[in-house]
């Protein structure tokens, strides 16, 4: 069965600081994809940054990186230079490809806090 | 500009009636996607659909129906049968073709049933 765990419920973060928020994630096959959402007060969902299982290279969008470790199934969110618009809640989520459906799985969420 | 539209944003029903919320996107995309989202949890597919007349029941489809009869409008009718159906509601969509796509989402709709 394919799962998606993020085990930290909430966490604060100093303005201007590097936070990271974990995921794991549990799928036997071989070709999927990761992604990181962000859901502010508001409630839209913010679609961050992406990685494929087969890319090489960690995925880097502007303050977001991905640091994915593929032996370990972690697909970690790491924010640089913390802001506080960065407050909101962080999904991780997978796809998993060629099969029926084409869904995402989604974690339960990270309530980010950054703190002046 | 391209986007999906949910109406409305907050809707509040009494218990007993069915109620249906709208979804519309003109990004052209073939797949549409209806979640539940509840406090302290990630989203649930509810519904999905790839092509037009066509959908599919996701994790927990009971007491809610769905019609794809326009490649741009998803609806989402939650029954009477729903036994809680006090929840944030989220429509996405995305493209079929493509190594990967992400799901692009609309703004959610809050149902309160009192």
């Amino acid at each position: 069965a394919q799962k998606i765990t993020q085990t930290q419920p909430g966490m604060f973060v100093q303005e201007k600081e590097a936070v990271t928020l974990d995921c794991t994630y549990d799928t036997s096959d071989q070709s999927y994809g990761l992604f990181w959402y962000k859901q502010p007060s508001s409630g839209e969902m913010i679609f961050l940054i992406y990685q494929g299982s087969y890319d090489e290279q960690n995925a880097t969008e502007g303050r977001y990186s991905l640091n994915f470790q593929k032996a370990r199934k972690s697909a970690n969110l790491v924010i640089s230079a913390s802001q506080l618009g960065d407050s909101a809640m962080y999904f991780c989520a997978m796809r998993v490809y060629g099969g029926a459906t084409n869904k995402l799985i989604f974690g339960t969420g990270t309530l980010l806090a950054v703190q002046p | 500009d391209g986007g999906i539209t949910q109406s409305p944003k907050y809707l509040f029903r009494k218990e007993g009636q069915n109620v249906t919320l709208s979804c519309e996107q003109n990004l052209n995309h073939d797949a549409m996607y209806w979640y539940r989202q509840d406090p302290g949890q990630g989203l649930r597919l509810i519904y999905y659909s790839q092509i037009v007349n066509d959908f599919q029941k996701g994790d927990i489809a009971e007491g809610y129906s769905v019609s794809r009869e326009k490649k741009e409008s998803f609806p989402l009718t939650v029954t009477s049968a729903q036994k809680n159906p006090t929840a944030f509601y989220l429509c996405a969509s995305n493209p079929l073709a493509g190594v990967y796509n992400e799901q692009f989402f609309g703004p959610g709709t809050r149902l309160t049933v009192l």
